[in-house]
């Protein structure tokens, strides 16, 4: 099936410390979403975005839809333990009664 | 906690079987999708429901079929189960059915806390 570029697909990095990933698509969107997933457990949404050029943000969290709605990136500041876990980006083609296009994730770990 | 219930938890079975899951929406969503995650792979769509009919279809085996009942929760049945079935099943809702062109917050989905299904 179709799938949005999630990158990276993996990161290590020391408590404290900024972390950026992005999805992009090629077509376009109308709608990002960003999940966060603990081991076993069901993607907890983070952030949405509805509108281009959006910048939204949750606590340490941010996220921004692209001006050209072909992508979308998630910060998060400042990173702690608790902050691992395995982050989506999602969206939704502009052309209506579509569902959800999931990336394939990316694995955080945080070093304490 | 979504409000997105799922049931049961974790289920075990053997090849040929047939199961069902269950999943009840968040108090006032129309919409249920259905979604199947394998190890260490994203989640792949399998198929939407609006209130009570279906909406969108996507890689869902013939083996699998789902509804939506008047009381708005789902049932998505699995049958003649194979090994590679084994899978986290999970279950979203939204508020509207995602027919927009423009993007809406009545078209976010939130998810249950999924179904783990192990085929022996």
């Amino acid at each position: 099936g179709q799938q949005l570029n999630q990158s990276p697909q993996s990161m290590f990095i020391q408590e404290g410390e900024d972390v950026s990933m992005n999805c992009t698509s090629s077509s376009i969107f109308n709608t990002w979403l960003w999940y966060k997933q603990d081991p076993g457990e069901g993607p907890v949404l983070l952030i949405a975005l509805y509108k281009a050029g959006e910048l939204t943000s949750n606590g340490r969290l941010t996220a921004q839809f692209g001006i050209t709605r072909k992508d979308s990136f998630l910060n998060i500041s400042a990173s702690i333990p608790s902050d691992v876990g395995i982050y989506f980006c999602a969206g939704r083609w502009s052309s209506g009664n579509t569902p959800l296009v999931f990336g394939k994730g990316t694995r955080l770990s945080v070093i304490a | 906690d979504s409000g997105v219930t799922q049931t049961p938890k974790h289920l075990i079975t053997a090849t040929g079987q047939r199961v069902t899951l269950r999943c009840s929406p968040r108090s006032g969503d129309l919409s249920v999708y259905w979604y199947q995650q394998s190890l260490d792979q994203g989640l792949q769509f399998l198929i939407q429901y609006y209130n009570g009919e279906e909406r969108a279809k996507g890689n869902i085996l013939e083996r699998f079929s789902a509804q939506q009942f008047p009381d708005l929760h789902s049932e998505l049945n699995l049958s003649s189960l194979e090994l590679g079935d084994s899978a986290l099943y999970f279950c979203a809702s939204s508020v509207a059915g995602g027919a927009r062109t423009s993007g809406d917050r009545t078209d976010t989905q939130y998810f249950g806390p999924g179904t783990r299904l192990t085929v022996l």
